[in-house]
């Protein structure tokens, strides 16, 4: 049974517009979440992360929204550009257990010229 | 800092074959985990180390599976003997006491 799910496995945007990605957990006790971007060919790479003392996080063009209720994030990228194609992870933790993210199985973002 | 760094990026052997995966993690960092990507599951954690000691490998998929961590600067993930199904790109992550991973390029392993 999947804890941290990303239910659409591909989203198309055009450019300049906003691109919305969502994830969804099933496990109460994550309070530690992230994003990662990962291009063909090369390792996940971190975007950005909120605690859930929190309910948005803002990271130039990189917008991530918690709400904890619902068990829902959703990451924001405004404008989109063509250079944001890529496979987007979500990851969740519980922050004092150490490191152990758990990760969901990605949405595939194209940014159409 | 280099980065994470894997070794081999590619690595194409037959069924039954044992593949040696490796890995060098980021200097200073307590954490080292291994993950394995696939198009059915996304990124799956097989285990993570903690100062080099095995903390949870519930991941491993068999017994065929074994990674250890000899020092703080090497890692293997083993697969003895291998199978097609084994065939994925294995990433080797690893991170400070908190805060984000930094992953490796990956592994890409087929078994044929």
């Amino acid at each position: 049974d999947q804890q941290v799910k990303q239910n659409s496995p591909s989203l198309s945007v055009q450019e300049g517009r906003i691109s919305i990605l969502n994830c969804d957990y099933t496990n109460s006790m994550f309070d530690y979440f992230l994003w990662y971007k990962k291009y063909p060919a090369e390792g996940p790479t971190f975007l950005i992360s909120i605690s859930s003392i929190k309910d948005k996080n803002e990271d130039g063009r990189f917008t991530v929204f918690l709400n904890k209720s619902a068990k829902h994030l959703s990451l924001h990228i405004v404008p989109s550009q063509p250079g944001d194609s890529a496979v987007y992870f979500c990851a969740a933790s519980v922050e004092n257990y150490g490191q152990n993210f758990v990760f969901g199985p990605g949405t595939r973002l194209s940014v159409l010229p | 800092d280099a980065g994470v760094i894997q070794s081999p990026r590619h690595e194409v052997t037959e069924m039954g074959q044992e593949v040696t995966l490796r890995c060098k993690p980021i200097s200073g960092h307590d954490y080292l985990f291994w993950y394995r990507q696939t198009m059915m599951r996304g990124l799956e954690l097989l285990i993570y180390f903690n100062n080099n000691v095995p903390i949870d490998d519930s991941g491993m998929p068999e017994d065929r599976f074994s990674a250890k961590m000899p020092n703080a600067s090497f890692s293997t993930l083993k697969i003895q003997p291998s199978e097609p199904r084994d065939s994925a790109v294995y990433f080797c992550a690893s991170g400070p006491n908190t805060g984000e991973l930094f992953f490796g390029e990956g592994s890409r392993l087929t078994v044929l």
